[in-house]
């Protein structure tokens, strides 16, 4: 089956400071990757998605995220957060004909 | 371009008692799909639609919670009846996907907060 574990459900950065958001994945086929943004009370926008390719993904806002297959991670970064950043982001892997999302992390962005 | 529509936005309802919620896809997209979100979790997807017919329902819980989606657009979901555990945000999304591989980007929608006292 396929699943993903997201290390840490809240993160506490500066504005400004550099932005790391953890995602471990565990898939027995080739995995689709996905990172998704909610902000309160509003659905989940896509952030970026890893199907095959580069490694090195970028994606909107800033984010990018790197598939490393040899550490089964598919972790979530931003050079300089912004208060804007603010929000829930949910990692998720492909299963099947639909989405498994991890439990999510709460980022806090501080003046 | 138009966003996934959901209705109503908030729900109070009483153990037992039955609701249901509405979502209208994007335009031309074939595949929907609906997400449960119990609060402090991520989505769980209930039942997934390609066109009208159902492709994956194999976490809804079938005795209490039906759904369908009639002309391949449009589509409900119902619970009857309530628990208390049912309190969630009932997510919507819809993708161009017709391929059943799940590699395109879902589209949600606002949502629907579920409170069952």
């Amino acid at each position: 089956a396929q699943s993903v574990t997201q290390l840490g459900s809240h993160v506490s950065v500066s504005e400004g400071a550099l932005v790391l958001l953890r995602c471990n994945y565990s898939s027995s086929v080739p995995p689709y990757l996905f990172w998704y943004v909610q902000y309160p009370n509003q659905g989940l926008q896509l952030l970026l998605k890893y199907t095959t390719g580069a490694t090195l993904v970028k994606g909107i806002n800033g984010f990018e995220a790197e598939f490393k297959k040899s550490e089964t991670s598919f972790h979530l970064t931003k050079p300089s957060a912004h208060m804007s950043d603010a929000a829930e982001y949910f990692c998720a892997v492909r299963a099947g004909y639909a989405l498994n999302f991890g439990k999510g992390t709460s980022l806090l962005v501080t003046p | 371009e138009a966003g996934v529509a959901q209705s109503p936005r908030y729900k109070i309802i009483e153990k037992r008692q039955s609701v249901a919620f509405w979502c209208n896809p994007i335009s031309g997209h074939a595949t929907l799909y609906w997400y449960q979100q119990i609060l402090g979790q991520g989505p769980k997807l209930l039942i997934q639609f390609q066109n009208n017919g159902v492709v994956d329902d194999s976490q809804l819980p079938k005795d209490r919670f039906s759904a369908e989606r009639l002309k391949g657009v449009d589509s409900t979901l119902k619970i009857q009846p309530a628990k208390l555990e049912d309190s969630a945000v009932y997510l919507c999304a819809s993708s161009l996907d017709t391929s059943g591989i799940a590699g395109r980007e879902q589209f949600f929608g606002p949502g629907t907060r579920l409170t069952v006292l």
